[in-house]
């Protein structure tokens, strides 16, 4: 089983469509929490952290369930600018600190 | 403020020769993490290093691959002897001291072993 697993996609959807993005983690000792989006050939960048109480970042809000390892990113009112790979991360905690584990990664496809 | 700093870009390497790659980390950062990502695949975490230390290499390949982030200067991901599986895209990121979740990439090199 793969440590961070995501909805593979790829997402198509108009703009100003709501799109939900989910992601599952199989190492209980995980600490913190992102989703990062990357767009062709970049690097990826820091979308937003994810908290247990949820939290929310202009049209995008992001929810963390410990219970059952479950995270998941919302979109609403999509742009064209949206459209990018989304990739579900987690930071794991012990001697590994400091090693980020990826998902795939989800694509998105905003079209006009 | 510069970014994490990468070079080069792209590197064109013939199987058998070695590929070198830099990594200039952000203003105050003290912690270096090396990323692969092969075409159609995640990221997948190579090494993590603070000045003149290893402190995980987990992800690292046995074989031909090693890493160091000198008192001074850039660190270095070095390969030796590449193969054609070696293609990819390497990221590097770096971090403040006691902030390791926050990691900001360089724009990558990509290794192209022919």
């Amino acid at each position: 089983r793969k440590e961070v697993e995501q909805d593979p996609g790829p997402f198509n959807v108009p703009e100003g469509a709501t799109v939900a993005f989910n992601c599952t983690y199989s190492n209980s000792a995980s600490q913190s929490f992102f989703w990062y989006r990357q767009d062709c050939r970049k690097e990826p960048k820091l979308l937003m952290s994810v908290y247990s109480s949820g939290n929310e970042d202009g049209r995008f809000t992001a929810q963390l369930n410990r219970a059952s390892q479950y995270i998941s990113l919302l979109i609403r009112d999509s742009k064209l600018s949206d459209s990018a790979t989304y990739l579900c991360v987690v930071l794991t905690g012990g001697t590994s600190y400091g090693k980020l584990t990826f998902g795939q990664g989800t694509i998105l496809t905003v079209h006009p | 403020n510069a970014g994490v700093m990468q070079n080069p870009r792209h590197l064109v390497r013939r199987r058998g020769q070695e590929a070198r790659l830099r990594c200039s980390p952000m203003k105050g950062h003290s912690h270096v993490y090396w990323y692969r990502q092969l075409p159609e695949e995640g990221l997948k975490f190579m090494v993590y290093l603070q000045k003149e230390n290893i402190i995980d290499e987990s992800g690292m390949p046995k074989e031909r691959f090693s890493a160091e982030f000198p008192k001074e200067g850039p660190s270095i991901l070095r390969i030796q002897q590449v193969v054609r599986g070696d293609s990819a895209a390497y990221f590097c990121a770096s971090s403040p001291p006691t902030e390791e979740g926050t990691q900001y990439f360089g724009p990558g090199t990509r290794l192209l072993v022919l």
